[in-house]
């Protein structure tokens, strides 16, 4: 069973335009939120994150969408550019749990054309 | 600092062969993991270890051993490959004070024949 379900599974998108990747999460228990981007040949690094105390993150183009009651959030990148072709995860964890298990979505990958 | 290292880059194996992937970091994390990437399957946590000495089951744990005898270095064995074995292996570690976010590994391309 997939506990963080993630979509789309590739996305295209022009330059300058906006994407959007959606995950939603099962376990009531997931505090902690990170979206991970692998470019190739690469170990995934860690973008942005956030906890569910909010409802909105902003870092530079990248924005996290949060809705707790749905058990969903989303990654924005605005003004799209081809450099930010890459492969994005979205994952959760239980922050105060005794472990720092992430679970991951299965990713999506995002080229964005000049 | 390094980071986390990770070797070789890429490995092919025959059916029933055996051999250690090598992961090590030089910045004194207690937290270490062994994640599998698939396509479709996203990112599959293996084994983990909160120190030196003690490890623990991941996900997907069959088929793999590890060892955790110093805080560097975090070993993952294949004790007779299986072609389904065949994947992208991603160490990662976690700093103390940052218990949220993981440092990965450049990865082992591991193909089993």
């Amino acid at each position: 069973q997939q506990q963080v379900k993630q979509s789309p599974q590739s996305l295209i998108v022009q330059k300058g335009g906006i994407s959007i990747i959606n995950c939603a999460y099962e376990n009531t228990a997931f505090d902690y939120f990170p979206w991970y981007q692998q470019f190739p040949g690469k170990g995934p690094a860690l973008l942005i994150a956030i906890r569910p105390d909010v409802s909105e993150k902003k870092e530079g183009r990248f924005t996290i969408s949060f809705n707790k009651s749905a058990k969903q959030f989303s990654l924005h990148i605005m003004d799209s550019q081809p450099g930010d072709s890459a492969t994005y995860f979205c994952a959760a964890m239980n922050y105060g749990g005794a472990t720092n298990k992430l679970i991951f979505g299965t990713g999506t990958l995002l080229a964005v054309q000049p | 600092n390094a980071g986390v290292t990770q070797t070789p880059k890429f490995q092919v194996l025959k059916t029933g062969q055996s051999m250690t992937l090598q992961c090590a970091q030089d910045m004194n994390h207690e937290y270490m993991s062994w994640y599998r990437q698939d396509p479709g399957m996203g990112l599959r946590l293996i084994h983990y270890s909160v120190g030196a000495g003690i490890t623990d089951q991941g996900e997907v744990p069959n088929g793999y051993n590890v060892s955790r005898s110093t805080t560097e270095d975090f070993p993952l064995r294949l004790l007779s490959a299986a072609p389904s074995q065949t994947s992208v292996y991603f160490c990662a570690s976690t700093p103390p004070d940052r218990a949220n976010e993981q440092f990965f590994g450049p990865g082992t391309r591991l193909t089993v024949l």
